[in-house]
């Protein structure tokens, strides 16, 4: 029921763009994006509400097609900053009040 | 505008012993989460209470338990601990629904049983 992120890890160096997916098979009202660094609590990064909707900040962004509840979370000229473990989620259509998150992916910046 | 806040930050405790959480969410939010994070599972979810009300719960045993108090400050509950409750435990805050608002999480609390 959780939802599926690609890939699990990934390794660039600084300045290379990445692409993090993220695939659920229940439908999700929303899906939410956060970043956490080790040891750290997670932080927003963005929140997309319908079907169609791309956001961005800075130089991370991310689209969300409703229909194939699918999500992808663009970073742009990454930052050894990028680094840390990203979350999607978002809660169930039919129980908003719950969110559920998948399993994450591991980003690693190097110089 | 003081983060979320978590208490204990560390515990250690045996199997079979029970243990309390508090946190402390941002001022002026009602709704808390509470989330167990391990390294094979990702964050999974406990259950959110909105002023006092447990709105939700997870895919948890009875063994786990939470309140919400009249100033939002929530505490969860673990019973009869076992050694697969060892994880980090972590609550996030938000105004209203976490299904549109914004969720501050916590620093999280490690629990280890050994």
């Amino acid at each position: 029921q959780q939802p599926v992120q690609s890939p699990q890890a990934v390794i660039l160096r600084e300045g290379e763009d990445a692409v993090i997916n993220c695939s659920s098979s229940k439908a999700l009202y929303s899906v939410h994006w956060y970043r956490q660094k080790h040891g750290e609590a997670p932080v927003f990064l963005m929140i997309l509400l319908k079907g169609g909707e791309q956001k961005g900040h800075d130089k991370i962004s991310a689209s969300f097609n409703e229909k194939k509840q699918q999500s992808s979370l663009y970073l742009t000229a990454s930052q050894l900053s990028y680094s840390g473990t990203y979350f999607c989620g978002g809660p169930l259509w039919e129980n908003t009040d719950k969110l559920i998150f998948g399993t994450g992916t591991r980003l690693q910046v190097f110089p | 505008k003081a983060g979320v806040t978590q208490t204990p930050r560390y515990l250690i405790k045996t199997r079979g012993q029970q243990v309390t959480l508090s946190c402390s969410p941002i001022s002026g939010h009602r709704s808390v989460s509470w989330y167990q994070q391990t390294p094979g599972q990702g964050l999974q979810f406990l259950f959110e209470y909105f002023s006092e009300t447990q709105r939700n719960k997870g895919n948890f045993p009875g063994r786990f338990s939470g309140r919400q108090f009249s100033n939002s400050r929530s505490e969860m509950n673990v019973s009869t601990l076992e050694l697969g409750d060892s994880a980090l435990y972590l609550c996030a805050s938000s105004l209203g629904t976490p299904a549109v608002d914004t969720q501050y999480f916590g620093p999280g609390t490690r629990l280890t049983v050994l």
